[in-house]
């Protein structure tokens, strides 16, 4: 079963640090570009990060550029983000996800495609 | 970057009804492979995002035969034949053309009359 698992999401002041972590298993997780992608409260999605298979290729949204930091351990299946410099207008859900990948086998095109289910930052003093 | 809109916002559905939902991007999301790179996502109440429709017209595995994608370049229709109560949620396009940044549209919140 394919598996996206987020933790480290915590109560941190404005100002201050939190290191999310994302386990995967169930597929081979070194193959798949991933990226994060944050939900306010009550709010739409946005795209936070991304971060190639091998790691060598990141990409950030212009509000959390300087401040967040993608990583990923391919040997431990795990993807990261440090969070550092938070905002209040930080506090969201914060999923991992693997990025779409569309692909054709001998029934057709078919798509890889699966969410954590999210860890809560909330940033308040 | 793409910007993605979304109409309408809401929509309250009779069980057994049909929806649409239309969605928009600033540019064209056809692919020089002839797909539209066009997700349509639904987030259910308390979880996270799940894909429906790919590739603009492509129904995800497991998804309802009720639920259809069309269009391209620059305007999509999700159309869900007849609506049941497991349908409600959130519903998001999201193009995968020009990536990253990853644009969603701003959601259209289904519910049941």
């Amino acid at each position: 079963e394919v598996q996206l698992v987020e933790s480290g999401g915590g109560l941190v002041q404005p100002g201050g640090s939190l290191r999310l972590s994302c386990a995967a298993s169930g597929f081979t997780f070194s193959s798949y570009e991933m990226k994060w992608v944050r939900q306010a409260p009550g709010k739409g999605l946005e795209w936070v990060s991304y971060i190639s298979s091998s790691g060598s290729i990141i990409h950030y949204a212009d509000s959390v550029k300087g401040r967040f930091t993608i990583s990923r351990d391919n040997a431990q299946n795990s993807l990261y983000l440090l969070l550092n410099s938070l905002r209040a207008e930080d506090t969201a859900f914060y999923y991992c996800a693997t990025v779409p990948t569309y692909y054709q086998d001998s029934r057709g095109y078919r798509v890889f495609d699966s969410w954590g289910q999210g860890t809560l930052v909330t940033v308040s003093s | 970057d793409i910007v993605m809109t979304q109409s309408p916002l809401s929509l309250s559905v009779t069980p057994g009804e049909p929806a649409s939902i239309s969605c928009r991007s600033s540019q064209s999301l056809l692919h020089s492979n002839g797909y539209n790179y066009l997700d349509w996502y639904l987030q259910k109440p308390g979880q996270s995002p799940q894909i429906v429709i790919y590739l603009g017209s492509k129904r995800a595995s497991g998804v309802p035969d009720r639920f259809s994608g069309s269009g391209s370049g620059t305007d999509f229709t999700l159309k869900i034949s007849r609506v049941e109560a497991e349908d409600v949620g959130v519903y998001y396009c999201m193009q995968a053309l020009q990536t990253p940044p990853f644009t969603f549209g701003p959601g259209t919140k289904v519910d049941i009359k």
